[in-house]
């Protein structure tokens, strides 16, 4: 059972552009959605976080949109970078829970 | 220095052989856990641990055990394994489930042939 769906799969993105990507989840409970950002052969990495208080957290050229009516957020990277080309996963958790992934999406920033 | 290491970072054996592999934390996080990321990069948990105490447990094969001697090790402990196991294993620390983010360690590509 997936709670936390994320699209689309894979992106490719001209530097200098707009990536984004969406996720949805189904459960009112969670109250932490957190951003990691996962290289070829390291761990997920935290990017940035957000709770459901805010509707946009924005760390540098990172931002998070939060649409809590619609059980919505997504991950907006400004100018992007071939540097940002990894796969980035949404994710979602309430208190004293696990934490649920999305399935990931690829990121691929081309020069 | 490291907070999340692993070890070791690669594994090949034999289908049907017994191996373990090892994750120690040096922030003071209270709950570690077990992430299983497949050849498609889905994360899945496997098993968490909160000051020694296993809080969950995902309906993984009984072939896979964690053991955790303190706080800051949780160790995983497979038997008979089978070409399916092949992964990449993750552990990872928080201080606060639900609260903090986790920080991972850098994984064990486990290859069963």
């Amino acid at each position: 059972q997936q709670q936390v769906k994320q699209s689309p799969q894979s992106l490719i993105v001209q530097k200098g552009g707009i990536s984004i990507i969406n996720c949805a989840y189904e459960n009112t409970a969670f109250d932490y959605f957190p951003w990691y950002q996962q290289f070829p052969g390291k761990g997920p990495a935290l990017l940035i976080a957000i709770r459901p208080d805010v509707s946009e957290k924005k760390e540098g050229r990172f931002t998070i949109s939060f649409n809590k009516s619609a059980k919505q957020f997504s991950l907006h990277i400004m100018d992007s970078q071939p540097g940002d080309s990894a796969t980035y996963f949404c994710a979602a958790s309430m208190y004293n829970n696990d934490m649920r992934f999305g399935a990931g999406t690829r990121l691929t920033v081309k020069p | 220095d490291t907070a999340v290491s692993q070890t070791p970072k690669y594994l090949v054996t034999q289908m049907g052989n017994d191996k373990s592999i090892k994750c120690e934390q040096n922030l003071g996080h209270d709950t570690m856990y077990w992430y299983k990321q497949d050849s498609k990069k889905f994360l899945k948990i496997m098993f968490s641990y909160n000051n020694k105490e296993l809080i969950i447990n995902e309906t993984v094969p009984n072939r896979f055990s964690p053991k955790s001697p303190d706080k800051a090790h949780l160790n995983l402990h497979i038997n008979s394994l089978e070409l399916g196991d092949s992964a990449v294993y993750f552990c990872a620390s928080s201080q606060d489930p639900g609260r903090h983010g986790y920080t991972f360690g850098s994984g064990t590509r486990l290859t069963v042939v």
